[in-house]
């Protein structure tokens, strides 16, 4: 199956620091890309989708110039997290629907797991 | 919006006995995918099995079969002879025309 590689798997930053996460869709291109945020013991929470050269569309009360987002080629999305704070801990996972004509599948990456000090 | 419920936080089942998972959600499209993804304790999503809504056959895969109802706007998820590997979460999801909305989750243990 297609394959979502998501880096890096955790990261842990001062509060105030920017930090970025990547995900690339590695043998297939991806015109849409979704970030999902997931806190602990809790369900998937789409933050935006990403599309390839256009803005990300966001999420209600996702705040997109916390959360920047830049989709500038078809096998790389990232997502930015300025100004970190604490509260932005979380478990943040990167999808990308497959080829066209396929199946409607989301494939995942490994997820990022975020630590703001 | 799309939504989609999961009415059981939690369920139980023991080794090489059936459980079946609930699920329910909400749309005016007509065209759309179902899909059940298991999230075990590594948080990599793992697709489980899907569903094409234009398709009355209930999907199967192996062990793991859908009740899909279309009008009632049901999918669940039953699981046969489970297995210890099988504890893990469980989302329910939706894929429409824009994006892949989750249920909230169902966290299945499995006894031994």
């Amino acid at each position: 199956g297609a394959v979502v590689s998501q880096h890096p798997s955790w990261v842990i930053c001062k509060s105030g620091t920017s930090v970025k996460i990547e995900c690339r869709s590695l043998d297939f291109q991806a015109t849409t890309m979704f970030w999902y945020r997931q806190f602990p013991k809790q369900s998937l929470m789409l933050m935006a989708t990403s599309n390839e050269g256009s803005k990300a569309t966001y999420e209600q009360g996702v705040e997109k110039d916390k959360f920047l987002i830049n989709h500038a080629s078809l096998t790389l999305s990232t997502l930015t997290v300025t100004s970190a704070h604490p509260e932005d801990s979380s478990f943040y996972i990167c999808s990308a629907r497959g080829p066209p004509g396929g199946t409607g599948e989301l494939f995942f990456g490994e997820g990022s797991r975020l630590t703001v000090l | 919006a799309q939504t989609v419920t999961q009415s059981q936080p939690e369920m139980s089942v023991q080794e090489a006995e059936t459980v079946t998972l609930s699920c329910t959600y909400d749309t005016s499209e007509s065209d759309y995918y179902l899909f059940w993804y298991k999230q075990p304790p590594s948080r990599q999503m793992i697709l489980v099995i899907r569903q094409e809504a234009y398709k009355q056959q209930n999907a199967t895969e192996n062990r793991f079969s859908v009740n899909f109802q279309k009008a009632a706007k049901s999918f669940s998820l039953k699981i046969s002879d489970s297995q210890l590997g099988d504890a893990a979460m469980y989302f329910c999801a939706y894929s429409g025309n824009n994006d892949m909305r989750f249920g909230a989750g169902t966290r299945l243990t499995v006894k031994p």
